[in-house]
């Protein structure tokens, strides 16, 4: 079973605009950690945003920001005044704990266009 | 400058022959990990180690092997045995024991592709 699912393939969004992409997650571990990279066309994995299980308020990191929602199982990334830069893959990311080892899984991720 | 450094950044490989990946690191990591990335799959876990002289088989272990001797290397083996190895290779390291909110660390990648 997909333990991170990221439904929209692609998304394109005008620059200046607020964007948020989709995260769902599957998990019976009540403590995990959900992270969120962006992936641009050279192929480094930049870290963006983490979120832990426990944590009471959503995590803010600049113009990212995720929305935790832990009975629905989602952790949306919210991207505020879209940059052209900010077009890349994105990921979200799940660690959990295997029977003593953290096991570090991620979506399929999806496209993000910023348009002029 | 502390990192995690993958090579070579290209590597072409006969069908049939077996091929290793490095991948080291000198930020102090207790837990590496390899990840193979295809177009629309994202990146899918290889294996992934917690320790020195352990590791774990990830979601597609098959046809792959790797060893954990030293905590700064976690090598990566493409054997003759994995059916379509061209494909982009991501390895991460990060801290661990517990510590759920430190992020992965990536290398650049290697890129393999079977000629």
């Amino acid at each position: 079973a997909q333990k991170i699912t990221q439904t929209q393939p692609g998304m394109f969004v005008q620059e200046k605009e607020a964007v948020t992409l989709d995260c769902t997650y599957d998990t019976s571990d009540p403590s995990y950690g959900l992270f969120w990279y962006k992936q641009p066309s050279s192929g480094e994995m930049i870290f963006l945003i983490y979120q832990g299980s426990y944590d009471q308020q959503n995590a803010t990191e600049g113009r990212y920001s995720l929305n935790f929602q832990k009975a629905r199982k989602s952790a949306n990334l919210v991207i505020s005044a879209s940059q052209l830069g900010d077009s890349a893959m994105y990921f979200c990311a799940m660690r959990e704990d295997q029977g003593g080892s953290e096991k570090l899984v991620f979506g399929k991720g999806m496209k993000l266009t910023v348009n002029p | 400058d502390g990192g995690i450094t993958q090579s070579p950044k290209y590597l072409f490989r006969k069908e049939g022959q077996n091929v290793t990946l490095s991948c080291e690191q000198n930020l102090n990591h207790d837990a590496m990990y390899w990840y193979r990335q295809d177009p629309g799959q994202g990146l899918r876990l290889i294996y992934y180690s917690q320790i020195v002289n352990d590791f774990q088989k990830g979601d597609i272990a098959e046809g792959y092997s790797v060893s954990r001797e030293k905590k700064e290397s976690f090598p990566l083996t493409v054997t003759s045995a994995q059916k379509n190895p061209t494909a982009f290779y991501l390895c991460a390291s990060s801290e661990t024991g517990r510590r759920m909110n430190t992020e992965a660390f990536f290398g650049q990648g290697t890129r393999l592709t079977v000629v």
